[in-house]
């Protein structure tokens, strides 16, 4: 099976920069996903690391190493609508298919 | 494009009926998913297809039933509902070689009393 670790909570000032961590184990590994969910909405794609090392897109950048089983997603310039839940997703093959197990997300708070 | 479009957004049940989770894309994906989140929880795959008439269980598919007759619908069948499907639906679509990037629908809030 797979597991995932991430933080349950995290908090930050407007305008910081923030890391969230994601530790995992599983079998099958092809890559490290990250989705961004507001309270009420459903997860959107942030973006995807099948590599070792950072993407990054804007404001949003992402690490991963797989020889660590580690990676995280970096915010900066942190603004108030980036308040939501942050969930790591490993993508794995089962041989029919390609799925992602979630982990079971990081909850950011954005302050003045 | 819609996306990803699910009925209903909301339904209340009672114990033992059944119903049925409508999906639709309209992006011509291959595959689509079916997951569930409990409340402060992540995602728990139920049941995927990675094409018409191709379905298989996910992680937690006991009390649900899918069929797949087209490419652009999925539906989730609950039979006998319980209290412990009292949750939040996702449906999700992806291209074949990008299952990593799943589009997802705005969800049914399901509770079963």
């Amino acid at each position: 099976g797979q597991s995932l670790e991430q933080p349950s909570e995290v908090t930050a000032v407007e305008g910081a920069i923030v890391q969230i961590n994601c530790t995992y184990q599983t079998s099958g590994f092809y890559g490290l996903s990250w989705y961004q969910q507001h309270d009420g909405g459903a997860p959107t794609f942030l973006s995807y690391n099948a590599l070792d090392g950072l993407e990054e897109t804007g404001r949003f950048s992402s690490f991963l190493s797989r020889s660590d089983s580690y990676g995280y997603l970096l915010l900066q310039e942190l603004q108030m609508k980036d308040s939501a839940s942050y969930f790591c997703a490993v993508r794995v093959n089962t041989g029919t298919a390609s799925k992602l197990t979630f982990g079971t997300g990081t909850r950011l708070q954005v302050t003045l | 494009n819609a996306g990803v479009t699910q009925t209903p957004k909301f339904r209340i049940l009672k114990i033992g009926q059944s119903m049925t989770l409508q999906c639709t894309q309209d992006m011509n994906h291959n595959y689509m998913y079916w997951y569930r989140q409990d409340p402060g929880m992540g995602l728990k795959l139920i049941y995927y297809s990675v094409g018409a008439g191709i379905t298989d269980k996910g992680e937690v598919p006991n009390g649900y039933n899918v069929s797949r007759s087209t490419t652009e619908d999925f539906p989730l069948r609950l039979e006998l509902a319980a209290p412990s499907q009292t949750s939040v639906y996702f449906c999700a679509s992806s291209s074949q070689g990008s299952a990593y990037e799943q589009y997802f629908g705005p969800g049914t809030r399901l509770t079963v009393t």
